[in-house]
């Protein structure tokens, strides 16, 4: 039973375009995301989160947005750049405000092209 | 500040055997998780360490075993090897305080199980 689900197992955007990863969840008692990127041979670096009494958190280039009643969260990437090319994984953990037990997706390999 | 590090990166191992994989957290880290990432699929949570205790574990069988270290340093065992088991695993720290919302991962062994 996949409790953190990604649908795309890749994506290719433009360099300097929007790049939208999703992430759905079926567990409702989870109310904090985060996402991790992962380049070959590294551990899974965390990049943002987003705690259930927000819509949206951005920090740069990197917006996530949570939609509690879909039980959908987004991560936008505004402009996408070559060296955001990795694997890309959200997570949840089981208590709010952790980064510990988390249940990760599956992942999406993002590919920024020149 | 040094990262978490893990040994070996690679292994290889013979059906029915043993092997530890090693991690040590960073500094001033005192819990410690470990996670299975099979080929194309996201990290699984398999056991988290705090204060030299186990106090979480996720859906594996005993023969996943661990240690925490007075230094907060930590192995995973694992007996009768399976080919399952082959994957890349995952080793993560995080601070003192709780509720950290940071997991700090290591690059991971690779283990290929023959």
């Amino acid at each position: 039973d996949q409790q953190v689900k990604q649908n795309s197992p890749s994506l290719s955007v433009q360099e300097g375009r929007i790049s939208i990863l999703n992430c759905d969840y079926t567990n409702s008692m989870f109310d904090y995301f985060l996402w991790y990127k992962k380049y070959p041979a590294e551990g899974p670096t965390f990049l943002i989160s987003i705690s259930s009494i927000k819509d949206k958190n951005e920090d740069g280039r990197f917006t996530v947005f949570l939609n509690k009643s879909a039980k959908h969260l987004s991560l936008h990437i505004v402009p996408s750049q070559p060296g955001d090319s990795a694997v890309y994984f959200c997570a949840a953990p089981p208590y709010s405000g952790s980064a510990r037990q988390l249940t990760f997706g599956s992942g999406t390999q993002l590919t920024v092209l020149p | 500040e040094t990262g978490v590090t893990q040994s070996p990166t690679h292994l290889i191992k013979t059906r029915g055997q043993q092997v530890t994989l090693r991690c040590s957290s960073q500094s001033g880290h005192n819990t410690v998780s470990w996670y299975q990432q099979a080929l194309g699929q996201g990290p699984q949570f398999i056991f988290q360490y705090y204060r030299e205790e186990e106090n979480g574990r996720g859906n594996f069988p005993p023969r996943f075993s661990g240690l925490q270290f007075p230094n907060y340093s930590s192995e995973l065992n694992v007996n009768a090897l399976e080919l399952d088991d082959s994957a890349l695993y995952l080793c993560a720290s995080s601070p003192v305080t709780g509720g950290s919302t940071e997991a700090f991962f290591g690059q991971g062994t690779r283990l290929t199980v023959v």
